[in-house]
């Protein structure tokens, strides 16, 4: 069964800081993936996605995230953090083994202290 | 942002009663989707469409049925409201399964 892991369920950075969110994902075949972004009360914003091609892939706000195959991981990373990231993030995976159904991980949440 | 609105966006019930939210789209999506979300669990798929009439299970079916009459509109119907199903719901949609998924603002349930 496909199952998303996101180890770590909360983290706190300083502002300025650097981020990064790791995801992993067990699959059979090659996934799609996702990271989504919640604000507290809010729905879910996509942050990027990779399908194929470059496993380095950018998406918005500044974020970027990094396909490997070798490590069935896909990690979202930001290099200075502002006071406006603090949310939910999600990490999602779908393949066309499942029709593309989505797993969700259980999600991290990102505390900025100034 | 895909048009997507969820209805009510909150809702406060007893138990046993029956409950039924409301999608609708504006994008003319194929594929529609209902998801519950609750701390630890991320998002979990409840039901799913791919079609008008054409609805199938998720991971998490069991108390919800779901109906699309309408390319539109997805509803998702609670027969018998427990605490358990106390949660915030989503609905999402995509023109073909092999895309992004785009989300409603979300409907939080409470089942007292």
């Amino acid at each position: 069964a496909q199952s998303v892991t996101q180890p770590d369920i909360h983290i706190t950075v300083s502002e300025g800081a650097s981020l990064e969110l790791r995801c992993n994902y067990s699959y059979g075949a090659t996934p799609y993936l996702f990271w989504y972004v919640q604000s507290p009360g809010q729905g879910l914003q996509l942050l990027l996605k990779y399908f194929s091609g470059d496993t380095l892939v950018q998406g918005i706000k500044g974020f970027e995230a990094e396909f490997k195959r070798s490590q069935s991981s896909f990690n979202l990373r930001k290099p200075s953090v502002h006071w406006s990231d603090a949310a939910e993030y999600f990490c999602a995976v779908g393949a066309l083994s499942n029709d593309y159904k989505l797993s969700f991980g259980a999600g991290t949440t990102v505390t900025v202290r100034a | 942002d895909a048009g997507i609105t969820q209805s009510p966006r909150h809702k406060v019930t007893e138990t046993g009663t029956p409950v039924t939210l409301r999608c609708h789209q504006t994008e003319n999506h194929r594929y529609m989707y209902w998801y519950r979300q609750d701390p630890g669990h991320g998002l979990r798929l409840i039901h799913y469409s791919y079609g008008v009439k054409d609805t199938d299970k998720g991971e998490v079916s069991d108390g919800y049925s779901v109906s699309r009459s309408k390319t539109e509109d997805f509803l998702l119907t609670l027969e018998s409201a427990t605490s358990s199903q106390t949660s915030v719901y989503f609905c999402a949609t995509v023109p073909t399964p092999a895309d992004t998924q785009y989300f409603g603002p979300g409907t939080r349930l409470t089942v007292l």
